[in-house]
């Protein structure tokens, strides 16, 4: 079967690094999102990787490792409102999205 | 831009009632998706369609119909409502002629079914 496993929950500082992992196996590989999702609200998107490497938007970086089936997403200088779940999809063979259950991450003062 | 939108925003149902959650878009995009999202679980997709006159099952569509008459809307209906229903429901659309092409999502639909 298809699977995505991202951490359930993670805790960090202000100001500080965070990275979350994905790991996928999925039928078929194109391309790896992530999306955020404050509590009550839609998921927004954040970052697409088709291509292994990093790739650097802002605060947030996205990495691909397709021969590990591995992603994470690097947020630096955490800010408050950066607390909110972070959804790791994959698109498969079928171009159908395949997502984790989300990580919840916490930003403490 | 509007871009998404859903109605309701929230709805208590009793169960074997009929709902129809309905959702519309104003980007003009061809794909659209109803996925419903529960405590500890990834989005699952209902049911899809990539363009009018077409549509899809996903991977929970049972229980569930839609319909695509036109390119803006998109309505989810369940035909006799069980409390297994109960979720956010998430209407999405995208530009599927774009490879990697990102999610629109709507503010989402709270129902629960009793």
């Amino acid at each position: 079967g298809q699977n995505i496993d991202q951490p359930t929950e993670m805790t960090a500082t202000e100001g500080a690094i965070v990275q979350i992992n994905c790991t996928y196996q999925t039928s078929g590989f194109n391309g790896l999102f992530w999306y955020q999702q404050h509590a009550g609200e839609a998921p927004t998107f954040l970052s697409y990787n088709v291509l292994d490497g990093l790739e650097e938007k802002g605060r947030f970086s996205s990495f691909l490792s397709r021969s590990k089936g591995y992603s994470y997403l690097l947020l630096k200088e955490l800010q408050m409102k950066d607390s909110a779940s972070y959804l790791c999809a994959v698109m498969d063979s079928n171009y159908q999205l395949i997502w984790g259950a989300g990580t919840k991450l916490i930003i403490k003062p | 831009t509007a871009g998404i939108t859903q109605a309701p925003t929230s709805q208590i149902l009793a169960a074997g009632r009929s709902m129809t959650l309905r959702c519309t878009q104003d980007m003009r995009h061809n794909a659209m998706y109803w996925y419903r999202q529960d405590l500890g679980l990834g989005l699952r997709l209902i049911h899809y369609s990539n363009t009018a006159g077409s549509t899809g099952k996903g991977e929970v569509p049972d229980g569930y119909s839609v319909s695509r008459a036109n390119t803006d809307d998109f309505p989810l209906t369940l035909a006799s409502a069980v409390p297994s229903q109960t979720s956010v429901y998430f209407c999405a659309s995208s530009d599927a002629g774009t490879a990697g092409g990102e999610l629109f999502f709507g503010e989402g639909s709270r129902l629960t079914v009793l």
